[in-house]
């Protein structure tokens, strides 16, 4: 049963520290999405790839975060400097643009202290 | 603004009788409408999803429904089973531009499906 692996499933930062998270999609999927789920806003969207590039980081606050794809098998999702609002659940999807659905990893809970 | 919206937080259900939970959308370029279900801890699972020029799709115990003059779409489950409780995510996929396959989520309802 093919996964989209994220890592870490939890992490406990201070504020101004590094967070990356890792994603490890589906191999032959060509999107790699990053959301971010909060109870106010629900589902969000921070950045999406296809083909590994950048096609849509309107939602990434560009001042702290980034995201990258360096190769097919390995997404990241950086946080620079982490602040108490970013603590959230990250999902990672993955899939094809020609499918209707895509697959979500089981998430990094994120608590900035 | 959102685009998506579930305008109901949560829903409680006997269970065997039928769950219906509604979604609201604003804008037309959407090509496909899904349902996403959601265990705690877990990331979201695709549930079922219905293309924007069909009116109806089903499988199983899930069938989706849309109707494209209300800009609504409704997830019916019959019969309902306590295994369904969970949170279930409206999804719209765009069509268009740069963002051509993003999913847009609503904010999400909560069904309790009760023995």
């Amino acid at each position: 049963d093919a996964r989209v692996t994220q890592t870490p499933r939890h992490k406990v930062t201070e504020m101004g520290q590094e967070v990356t998270m890792r994603c490890q999609p589906i191999l032959g999927h060509n999107t790699v999405f990053w959301y971010r789920q909060t109870m106010m806003q629900g589902l969000e969207l921070l950045a999406y790839f296809r083909n590994r590039a950048p096609l849509d980081d309107s939602g990434m606050p560009k001042d702290r975060f980034s995201a990258e794809m360096p190769d097919a098998t390995l997404a990241t999702l950086k946080i620079q400097p982490s602040e108490p609002r970013d603590s959230a659940v990250y999902f990672c999807a993955s899939g094809l643009l020609r499918a209707s659905g895509y697959t979500f990893g089981s998430g990094t809970r994120l608590t900035v202290v | 603004d959102q685009q998506v919206k579930q305008n109901s937080p949560s829903l409680s259900v006997q269970e065997g009788r039928i769950s219906i939970l509604n979604c609201d959308y604003t804008n037309s370029m959407f090509d496909y409408f899904l349902w996403y279900k959601k265990y705690p801890a877990e990331g979201p699972t695709f549930l079922i999803s219905i293309s924007s020029i069909k009116d109806k799709n089903e499988d199983g115990r899930f069938t989706v429904f849309l109707n494209k003059s209300a800009k609504h779409l409704s997830l019916h489950i019959v019969p309902s089973q306590p295994g369904d409780s969970a949170v279930y995510f409206c999804a719209a996929r765009v069509n268009y531009g740069g963002s051509q396959g993003n999913l847009i989520f609503g904010k999400g309802t909560k069904l309790s499906v009760k023995p």
